[in-house]
């Protein structure tokens, strides 16, 4: 147990609908990042956040995506109109000095 | 953007054998970091090792900086130990930018 939380675990959806994903990342951590992760290939970084500032986002976020943290503490990710094409694992990632990362254990998102 | 290459793809071997895994980065990194992903996709760290050796039981890594390599080093490995290990790197205080891992197998 690295200590950084997600929920849900699992989520099925149809294709359109909204999904919404939490993470709770180690409590003195004011550092966090969210991955997606396809079959096959490791991790890719989709945004990054500095207590409750949204400091980056990737080319992989599209418009349907948003991202919040607010107070700094939890963060959500939340997909508008998913696509078949959204289908992967979403990771969160809680961030020690030096960029030390660690994990949670993911939301692994299936639009049918 | 940083690369980062990864080798061998896939490794099969059988329980109680050693195994090395290769990671080469294509620029100096402020961060390397290694990572067992479980077959639950749970990212377990299993280093964090920009330079140096560090050992942590039957598992040891070195990363040679100034030549852009990493090396992770599975002694006696069990059943428990399959799964896929990623190398993760950064430039500073930035996305790690993993690579495509090698999914090792250990047979009984």
């Amino acid at each position: 147990d690295t200590g950084v939380s997600q929920d849900p675990r699992h989520k099925i959806t149809k294709r359109g609908q909204n999904v919404t994903f939490r993470c709770d990342p180690i409590s003195e951590h004011n550092r966090l990042y969210w991955y997606r992760q396809t079959l096959g290939q490791g991790p890719e970084f989709l945004t990054y956040f500095q207590n409750e500032a949204q400091l980056e986002k990737s080319r992989l976020l599209s418009d349907r995506f948003s991202a919040e943290r607010p107070k700094g503490s939890f963060s959500t990710l939340e997909i508008q109109r998913t696509e078949q094409g959204d289908s992967a694992m979403y990771l969160c990632a809680s961030i020690r000095r030096y960029n030390e990362q660690f994990f949670g254990p993911g939301t692994r998102l299936t639009v049918l | 953007g940083i690369q980062v290459e990864q080798s061998p793809p896939d490794l099969i071997l059988q329980e109680g054998a050693n195994s090395t895994l290769r990671c080469n980065f294509s620029d100096s990194v402020n961060n390397l970091q290694w990572f067992h992903q479980n077959p639950w996709g749970q990212l377990i760290n299993l280093f964090y090792i920009p330079s140096g050796t560090k050992q942590n039981g039957r598992l040891s890594a070195t990363t040679v900086a100034t030549e852009r390599y990493s090396l992770l080093y599975i002694s006696s490995s069990q059943t428990t130990d399959s799964g896929v290990y990623f190398c993760a790197v950064d430039g500073g205080n930035t996305p790690l930018v993993f690579g495509k891992g090698t999914r090792l197998s250990v047979i009984a």
